[in-house]
């Protein structure tokens, strides 16, 4: 039982270049999020996804899309990497009974 | 909007009492939370509380709720070193997602 598991743990960009983050969970839980957290402010939401198939936006989703095209798996791809989006990358997950919320690991983001 | 203050740092001396306050502004919260983040790695969930509690004790931790001042501490007794971390205060907005504050360093000196 791994939990929340991100891939890649470290990633270091050009400007222009994409890529995507993935997030995988065994806990078979529903909702799923996206948050970045930037040193002294804290984690922000980007996007969340309450189901299968459903995404909407949180606070920051300037420069991402995401895709939830399973159960498992939500992923964050940025199409043109800016050094703005330098950050800590965390996906979490939710219980059913809406109490916690469990992250991973998170994926480190550099973008020159 | 919703926002969440902590502090960004408190130092302890090791056996010594530990608490980080936290406010926040949204009084539709229901629920309210502490995360720990040790240097790098990711949140752990440590406990948190009902918007209808006033106090929950779990082992060394426990947390207060002032919900007329909108106000929630953490208490960590018999601080360790390996409690060293950062320490986020996070309330749950409208039943989807949290709202974190800055965090809060702890720096425990033996």
């Amino acid at each position: 039982n791994a939990g929340v598991t991100q891939t890649p743990k470290f990633q270091v960009l050009k400007t222009g270049q994409s890529m995507t983050l993935q997030c995988a969970q065994d806990m078979n839980h529903n909702s799923m999020y996206w948050y970045r957290q930037d040193p002294g402010m804290g984690l922000r939401l980007i996007y969340y996804s309450a189901s299968e198939g459903t995404t909407d936006k949180g606070e920051v989703p300037n420069g991402y899309n995401v895709s939830r095209l399973n159960k498992r798996e939500f992923s964050l791809r940025l199409e043109s990497a800016a050094p703005s989006q330098t950050s800590v990358y965390f996906c979490a997950t939710e219980d059913p009974s809406g109490d916690t919320q469990y992250f991973g690991p998170g994926t480190r983001l550099t973008v020159l | 909007g919703e926002d969440v203050e902590q502090s960004l740092f408190l130092s302890v001396r090791e056996g010594d009492s530990s608490v980080i306050n936290c406010t926040y502004t949204d009084s539709s919260s229901t629920y309210l939370y502490w995360y720990k983040q040790e240097p790098g790695a990711g949140l752990q969930l440590l406990t948190y509380i009902f918007s209808n509690m006033d106090m929950k004790q779990d082992q060394r931790l426990t947390v207060l709720l002032n919900k007329k001042d909108k106000h929630l501490s953490l208490r960590i007794a018999d601080t360790q070193t390996g409690d060293s971390a950062i320490y986020f205060c996070a309330e749950r907005e409208g039943g989807t997602a949290l709202i974190f504050g800055k965090g809060t360093t702890l720096s425990v000196s033996s």
